[in-house]
């Protein structure tokens, strides 16, 4: 059972593009994670979101909590060739992290 | 660079075998957990070991089966391999068992033929 769905599952975008990538789930979470995972290496820690609502900046990433923390998003500006990778949404529920499906992006020079 | 660190990277099983992979958690960290990462998936949660002892299991077999040692490195076991278990397999290690951040090591790729 996959609690946290991911959308879309792919993209493929030119370098310079904008896009936004979906995180959802009926459940709620005390703090809901991004990770960007690259071939062969395990997900590194992109951000961590706590409170319903909030926005958080890093560089050309931004990243929003949903009010009822269920929900998040991840926006990137201005696409570079090293953002390609699998971003990762987890949800912290108890002594786990649930993950998404994850969204594998490929940025084109 | 994590400070987690997992051995082996690389390893092929044959079908009915066992296997036992390594994680050595980032220092001052007392809590290891275990992912399972399918291709094309997310990390799937096995279970979490706290201060040696299990502290959460995620629905796996009881053939996956773990350890945490006095110096928070930990083992996990899966014996009886059938060819399903081949994925990724992901140590995260954390300060401690209160929703802190967890950092991964770079994994241990299995391959059950």
């Amino acid at each position: 059972t996959q609690l946290l769905e991911q959308s879309p599952q792919f993209l493929s975008i030119q370098e310079g593009e904008n896009l936004t990538v979906y995180c959802n789930s009926s459940s709620v979470f005390s703090s809901l994670q991004w990770y960007r995972q690259e071939p062969g290496e395990g997900p590194v820690l992109l951000v961590t979101v706590v409170t319903g609502g909030e926005v958080k900046k890093l560089k050309r990433l931004t990243f929003q909590f949903g009010d009822a923390r269920k929900d998040s998003s991840l926006h990137i500006t201005a696409a570079q060739p090293g953002d390609t990778g699998l971003y990762l949404c987890a949800g912290e529920g108890g002594n786990q992290f649930y993950f998404g499906t994850g969204t594998s992006l490929t940025v084109i020079p | 660079e994590t400070g987690v660190t997992q051995s082996p990277t690389h390893l092929i099983k044959t079908r009915g075998q066992q296997v036992t992979l390594r994680c050595s958690s980032q220092s001052g960290h007392n809590t290891v957990s275990w992912y399972q990462q399918a291709l094309g998936q997310g990390p799937q949660f096995i279970f979490q070991y706290y201060r040696e002892e299990e502290n959460g299991r995620g629905n796996f077999p009881p053939r996956f089966s773990g350890l945490q040692f006095p110096n928070y490195s930990s083992e996990l076991n899966v014996n009886a391999l059938e060819l399903d278990d081949s994925a990724l397999y992901l140590c995260a290690s954390s300060l401690d068992i209160f929703g802190n951040t967890i950092y991964f090591g770079e994994g241990s790729w299995l391959t059950v033929v």
